[in-house]
């Protein structure tokens, strides 16, 4: 089992709906928990950032943790063409351990 | 947030010939990361760049293979040697943005090898 699964399948959707992403992992440890936003031809870029269980919400992101499932997601409300991307879970235990990231969810908002 | 500067963003590369990729950091860092981002595969570290000491490799990775340098806290390059077509991939570069695990990346490097 790797340690963090995310379904790389594609997403479409129309402007101005919810898109919804997850990731499950194995590693209890974990307790930091990202997501990153990847452009085409760009570097991932940080887009949220949670510690431990909960929810974290910036403008139109909501991240929740869900550590008894070991499952994450990341909401995006009102999606906009803007918002194409991919967009990759990571999560670390902290310290000197490194991020373990999820294969990554290539979304698009058509207009 | 540092900014981090990849040399080449881009490059077409003939098979058994070597690309050495460089990263430029605008803030002194202690570790410099250099990541491998294939289609529809996570990314995976390749090796931990320290200033001072030889680069600690994943398993899978060999020195030979992607040698590094690290020469001083702001600069790393990473060299892909002998290139096949199973090393087109992009590159990137990263560093550590606190005791919580996030990382920063540079623009990447994206290699092609025919």
């Amino acid at each position: 089992q790797k340690e963090v699964e995310q379904d790389p399948g594609p997403l479409s959707v129309p402007e101005g709906a919810i898109v919804s992403l997850n990731c499950t992992y194995s590693n209890s440890a974990f307790q930091y928990f990202m997501w990153y936003r990847q452009y085409s031809r760009k570097g991932p870029e940080l887009l949220m950032y949670t510690y431990s269980s909960g929810n974290k919400e910036d403008g139109r992101f909501t991240a929740q943790v869900d550590k008894s499932s070991k499952y994450i997601s990341l909401f995006i409300r009102d999606s906009q063409p803007s918002d194409s991307a991919t967009y990759l879970c990571a999560m670390s235990a902290g310290g000197n351990n490194r991020l373990a990231f999820g294969k990554g969810n290539q979304v698009v908002v058509i207009p | 947030s540092a900014v981090i500067s990849q040399k080449p963003s881009r490059d077409i590369c003939q098979r058994g010939t070597s690309l050495t990729i460089q990263c430029q950091v605008d803030s002194q860092v202690t570790m410099m990361f250099w990541y491998r981002q294939q289609p529809g595969q996570s990314l995976t570290l390749i090796a931990t760049a320290n200033q001072g000491s030889e680069a600690t490799y994943e398993s899978g990775f060999v020195i030979d293979k992607f040698p590094i340098s690290r020469p001083n806290l702001t600069f790393s390059t990473l060299t892909v040697s002998n290139m096949s077509p199973e090393d087109s991939s992009i590159y990137l570069c990263s560093v550590d943005g606190g005791h919580t695990g996030e990382l920063f990346f540079g623009e990447g490097s994206r290699l092609t090898v025919l």
